[in-house]
C-alpha cells in the first residue's frame, strides 16, 4: 500500500507571498493532520481534517488554513508568508483519527526569504 | 508546564545495552500514547502505541504506561547503531489535541 505523499518536497518563497502544500493520505485513511516542525519548537500541530471537516485546530494564526477534499486529499495554505514560517511541514494520515496512529509523509521543506 | 515533556538528551548507550527513554504529560485525561522514531532528515515513523497501564512489547521495544504518575517510557533492548535517532513521545490530550514532545536524541555507540 502506498504511503503518504506530499508535494512539493521543497519550496522557496518570498516574504509576503502565499503557498499551498498538498498531501495525499494512505488509501482508506480519512483523517489528515498537518504539523510544522522547526529546530526550536519541535513538532507543532496545525490542524486535523476528517471527512472534509476541520475537526481540531492548534494554536496557529489564521494565515494558516487547510481543506480536505472528498477523496481525503488535503491542502494547506499559508498566506502572507513570514520569515518564521520557514519549516518542515508534515502531513500525517490515520484511519479515523482517534486513537491517532498516524503515518507521516516525507514533508515539504519551505524556505521563506 | 508543557503538555508533553521529554529529556532532550543526547542519550548515549553502548551497542547491546538497554536504552530507556522517558516522557511525562500534563493532562490526566490523556488516553492515547505513541512513540515515534525520527532519523535525521526524515519524517517521524510510528514505533509503538499504548493505551492501557502496564507494558506493551513489540520485538526489542517495550512501551510502559503509568497513568497515575502521568509518564510513558520506551525501552529498547539490545540497542543497535541503527537505533540512533530522535525519539518522539506523542499524547492525545482531552479534546483530541495531539501533542508531541520535543524528542530525545539517542546515539548507540558500536
Amino acid at each position: 500500500k502506498a504511503g503518504v505523499t506530499q508535494t512539493p518536497r521543497y519550496l522557496i518563497k518570498t516574504r509576503g507571498q502565499q503557498v499551498t502544500l498538498s498531501c495525499s493520505p494512505i488509501s482508506g485513511h480519512r483523517s489528515v493532520s498537518w504539523y510544522q516542525q522547526t529546530p526550536g519548537q519541535g513538532l507543532q500541530f496545525l490542524f486535523e481534517y476528517f471527512s472534509e471537516t476541520q475537526r481540531n485546530k492548534g494554536n496557529f494564526p489564521g494565515r494558516f488554513s487547510g481543506r480536505q477534499f472528498s477523496n481525503s486529499r488535503s491542502e494547506m495554505n499559508v498566506s502572507t508568508l513570514e520569515l518564521g514560517d520557514s519549516a518542515l511541514y508534515l502531513c500525517a494520515s490515520s484511519l479515523t483519527g482517534t486513537p491517532w496512529e498516524q503515518y507521516f509523509g516525507p514533508g515539504t521543506r519551505l524556505t521563506v526569504t | 508546564q508543557k503538555e508533553v515533556e521529554q529529556n532532550s538528551g543526547p542519550l548515549s548507550v553502548p551497542e547491546g545495552a538497554i536504552a530507556s527513554l522517558n516522557c511525562t504529560y500534563s493532562d490526566r485525561g490523556s488516553q492515547s500514547f505513541f512513540w515515534y522514531r525520527q532519523y535525521s532528515g526524515k519524517s517521524p515513523e510510528l514505533i509503538m502505541s499504548i493505551y492501557s497501564n502496564g507494558d506493551k512489547e513489540d520485538g526489542r521495544f517495550t512501551a510502559q504506561l503509568n497513568k497515575a504518575s502521568q509518564y510513558v517510557s520506551l525501552l529498547i533492548r539490545d540497542s543497535q547503531p541503527s537505533d540512533s535517532a530522535t525519539y518522539l513521545c506523542a499524547v492525545t490530550l482531552t479534546g483530541n489535541q495531539f501533542y508531541f514532545g520535543t524528542g530525545t536524541s539517542l546515539t548507540v555507540i558500536p
